[in-house]
């Protein structure tokens, strides 16, 4: 099965700040990658998908971009209500080992 | 929107069945999986139903002690979860999949709590 690495594990930065979560994958998955938003006692949230497409509704200020192996997912200036846990997702068919989710990054404010 | 059933505790060794409807529509064109969340951990993808297809898939790690179905009539996916232990004890979530082998989850329910515990 393909596994699916997230960096860092937790981060702690300022309202206004650019924060970026690496995403690594175990083998090529090409852009099957999403990036979810989980806020404590909450549902996921889709942000992207498919590596760089912005969810519709999301705010502008979160993308993503990669393929293959590595994948990056940005938050451009950092807002108060973005403090959550960020996840990200493989999908594949399920003899590739259908879906996963990386650990998570959790993010805070310094 | 997807609404799922209320919280469950269950005793260790038996079977646990969360329903998950999708108001305003039916399931249309989409499929819809089942991911859940232990205390304190991440997300896990247990496996999914695409309805109009009547086709199942399963994490490897839940095969043969999970069952996903689907009533198109009501537009309600259930979730079976059998020989039930503490570490069975989390949230569960429903969410509508689109895309490539329907692996996007774009609406997901409010999600159930199942405490296992003698």
């Amino acid at each position: 099965d393909i596994q699916m690495t997230q960096s860092p594990s937790s981060l702690s930065a300022s309202v206004g700040d650019r924060v970026t979560i690496t995403c690594q994958a175990s083998q090529d998955i090409n852009n099957y990658l999403n990036w979810y938003q989980q806020k404590p006692g909450k549902a996921p949230k889709l942000l992207i998908y498919d590596a760089s497409n912005l969810e519709t509704g999301v705010p502008s200020r979160f993308s993503g971009s990669g393929s293959g192996t590595d994948f990056t997912f940005t938050i451009s200036s950092l807002q108060a209500e973005d403090v959550a846990t960020y996840y990200c997702q493989h999908y594949d068919n399920v003899p590739r080992g259908g879906v996963t989710f990386g650990p998570g990054t959790k993010l805070d404010f310094k | 929107q997807l609404v799922q059933s209320g919280a469950e505790v269950k005793k260790p060794g038996s079977s646990v069945k969360v329903s998950c409807m999708a108001s305003g529509g039916t399931f249309s064109s989409f499929g819809i999986s089942w991911v859940r969340q232990a205390p304190g951990h991440g997300l896990e993808w247990m496996g999914g139903i695409i309805p109009i297809f009547g086709t199942t898939n399963y994490a490897q790690k839940f095969q043969g002690r999970v069952t996903v179905t689907a009533d198109e009539y009501t537009s309600t996916a259930y979730m079976e979860l059998s020989s039930l232990r503490s570490e069975d004890t989390a949230v569960y979530y429903c969410a509508r999949g689109f895309g490539n082998y329907y692996g996007t989850f774009d609406i997901w329910g409010q999600g159930t709590r199942v405490t296992v515990a003698s």
